[in-house]
């Protein structure tokens, strides 16, 4: 299963745009990348998933670079409620199984 | 439109004692169905996963087991719990349907084992 690396903190300020990076270096051609986000003692949330094209939806953008090996999940205009842990995951097409790393825990600061 | 319920919310369980939690799914059907469990503090680990009725496939030993009787109902059981076996689990459910649809997660069980 492909892994992902993602920095384990990061601070935004309110209004801003957040921008969370993931390394995936052993992606596979046909693996998606997919983003969740956790907010505490709740079930994880799907934000948005890409294969190779950058996606844009309600909450998030999704840019992911040409040779694949990296994204960053762009919020853009944070708000406090957006304080969460956020999980870049990449799916195993396979089996469908969604491998959770330690995720990054975005603050978001007034 | 689809939904997936989770319960108990929280339980509270003595060591040695069985546990059962249920999870179902309404509005699809053959869903992949998922176990997950989430130490405190922790990132989420995939315990179990099922792509159909009677077939269930085993990510890490455990003390835990898994059971899909019906179509979308997945329960995780134990027969004697164990203090490690503390923490929150949750169910997710993904449509079968496609390479690259998301899943949806129930709002989880917090067991503390005592």
């Amino acid at each position: 299963d492909a892994k992902t690396t993602q920095p384990p903190s990061m601070d935004c300020a309110e209004g801003r745009a957040a921008n969370l990076p993931c390394n995936h270096s052993t992606i596979s051609g046909n693996e998606y990348v997919y983003w969740y986000r956790q907010i505490h003692s709740q079930g994880p949330q799907y934000i948005i998933h890409g294969l190779k094209n950058n996606e844009t939806n309600e909450m998030a953008s999704l840019i992911i670079t040409e040779d694949r090996k990296s994204s960053t999940l762009i919020l853009p205009h944070a708000t406090l409620r957006d304080t969460a842990v956020y999980y870049c995951i990449v799916r195993v097409v396979n089996t469908g199984k969604l491998i959770f790393g330690q995720g990054t825990t975005l603050q978001v600061k007034p | 439109s689809q939904t997936i319920h989770q319960w108990p919310a929280t339980l509270v369980q003595p060591v040695g004692s069985p546990l059962s939690l249920e999870c179902t799914v309404e509005g699809t059907s053959n869903p992949n169905l998922y176990w997950y469990r989430q130490a405190a503090g922790r990132g989420l680990q995939l315990l179990f996963y099922s792509v159909g009725i009677g077939q269930i496939s085993s990510e890490v030993p455990q003390n835990l087991s898994a059971s899909r009787p019906q179509d979308r109902q997945f329960i995780l059981s134990s027969k004697k719990l164990l203090l490690s076996d503390s923490g929150f689990y949750l169910c997710a459910w993904r449509s079968n349907r496609g390479l690259n649809t998301e899943a949806f997660f129930g709002q989880g069980t917090r067991l503390t084992v005592v």
